[in-house]
């Protein structure tokens, strides 16, 4: 059974400051995916990862994937408040169920002043 | 318009009733999947179905059923809701065609049982 596990689940930050969320998976995938949320909203698609080594960055997120060690990070650079959100990652599954997502727990993220 | 659309929007109900929650999409995707989002626990997969005549079980369908009415509808129904059913659910949909295979999520029912 695939599980996916992030952390930390709560990140309070500084403007300014810069940190990382972790997506650590446990079994072979080769795909993940990062999702934003906003309070009372749907989510949003922000990446995709299909390869080992992949990195993908849009403004100040930068989401990276190592297929061999089933980690995944979300690198987040002079945080501003309209990053906060939480932040979920997702592992595609194989196989017949290709298509399927398993969700990590969620990072929420709250960026202060 | 939205390419995912879910109704009802907010529902509050009674222990023991019938519910049906439906999802819409106008993105011609054939894959559909119904997801309830507790707090700290993520996304938790109900159902899925890959096409109309293709429906699978979840990690947490007790409880639960679906129809895929066609490849644009998708219905989750609570068959005798109980309070532990309270959560946010959403519909997603994704398609085979496109290697990314994203799945783009509906704008989610908040579901309250009293």
């Amino acid at each position: 059974e695939l599980k996916v596990e992030q952390n930390p689940l709560f990140l309070s930050m500084q403007e300014g400051k810069n940190y990382t969320i972790y997506c650590n998976y446990s079994t072979t995938s080769d795909r993940l995916y990062w999702y934003r949320q906003d309070p009372g909203k749907s989510l949003e698609s922000l990446f995709v990862l299909l390869s080992n080594g992949a990195v993908k960055q849009e403004g100040r997120l930068m989401a990276s994937l190592d297929t061999k060690a089933r980690l995944s990070t979300l690198h987040i650079t002079a945080a501003v408040h309209d990053l906060s959100a939480t932040y979920f990652c997702a592992v595609g599954a194989g196989g017949t169920s290709y298509g399927k997502l398993t969700f990590g727990q969620g990072t929420i993220l709250t960026v202060h002043p | 318009d939205a390419d995912v659309t879910q109704t009802p929007r907010n529902r509050i109900t009674k222990t023991g009733k019938r519910i049906m929650l439906e999802c819409s999409q106008t993105k011609g995707h054939d894959r559909m999947y119904w997801y309830r989002q507790d707090p700290g626990l993520g996304l938790r997969l109900i159902y899925y179905s890959f096409d109309v005549k293709d429906i699978n079980k979840g990690e947490i369908s007790d409880g639960y059923s679906v129809s895929r009415q066609a490849q644009a509808k998708f219905s989750l129904s609570l068959e005798s809701a109980i309070p532990n059913q309270t959560a946010l659910y959403f519909c997603a949909t994704s398609d085979l065609s496109q290697g990314r295979h994203t799945q783009y999520f509906g704008p989610g029912t908040r579901l309250t049982v009293l």
